[in-house]
């Protein structure tokens, strides 16, 4: 059980362009998600927090125009990379929990991203 | 803010041998959990083990134990028994209980076992 996919595992967009990467929990239902971003060696980035039906939470320096996500519902959050550039190259990680109990938060596979 | 770090960028052990990785936190919380996760090449993050910092026994899983000082903000990972497998990144991370429910990760260590 708690299982969480992500869609794509790989994508490659051209510069200027805006990709969508998707996180699912494939067997509960999440009311918080999380996002990471993951540079080559080195360790996990949390980008912004999502709790379904309300507004993202970002951390400090993430700009929340460029990456925009939805938690519409409990089982799906969206992380969209507007614009994209050759800088936002990187493996992209969601996670999801379930209010109660630890909050034990379940990680998808990630999706790496490469801006040409 | 809660930091967590972890001084061995990397730990090379002999296959069936015990390797220990260091982890320590600051935090001005009372209760929290500790996690050791492990990132293998298909990077997956996998739950190695948890520890709940109110409860003083160290957490075991199978191969794996938890050395944890609250006192000195230590939380180390023992594996034992070595195996190819246990080839990966590890990240210790810790999260508080209050609401918010973040986890902050250390920088990671990566554990090369030698056959």
């Amino acid at each position: 059980g708690a299982v969480v996919s992500q869609h794509p595992s790989w994508v490659i967009c051209k510069s200027g362009t805006s990709v969508k990467i998707e996180c699912r929990s494939l067997d509960f239902q999440a009311t918080t998600m999380f996002w990471y971003r993951q540079f080559p060696k080195q360790s996990l980035m949390l980008m912004a927090t999502s709790n379904e039906g309300s507004k993202a939470t970002y951390e400090q320096g993430v700009e929340k125009d460029k990456f925009l996500i939805n938690h519409a519902s409990l089982t799906l959050s969206t992380l969209t990379v507007t614009s994209a550039h050759p800088e936002d190259s990187s493996f992209y990680i969601c996670s999801a929990s379930v209010a109660g109990g630890t909050y034990e938060q379940y990680f998808g596979p990630g999706t790496r991203l490469t801006v040409t | 803010a809660q930091t967590v770090t972890q001084s061995q960028p990397e730990m090379s052990v002999q296959e069936a041998e015990t390797v220990t990785l260091s982890c320590t936190y600051d935090t001005s919380e009372s209760d929290y959990y500790l996690f050791w996760y492990k990132q293998p090449p298909s990077r997956q993050m996998i739950l190695v083990i948890r520890q709940e910092a109110y409860k003083q026994q160290n957490a075991t899983e199978n191969r794996f134990s938890v050395n944890f000082q609250k006192a000195a903000k230590s939380f180390s990972l023992k594996i034992s028994d070595s195996q190819l497998g246990d080839a990966a990144m590890y990240f210790c991370a810790y999260r508080p209980k209050a609401a918010g429910n973040k986890l902050t990760f250390g920088g990671g260590t990566r554990v090369l076992v030698k056959p």
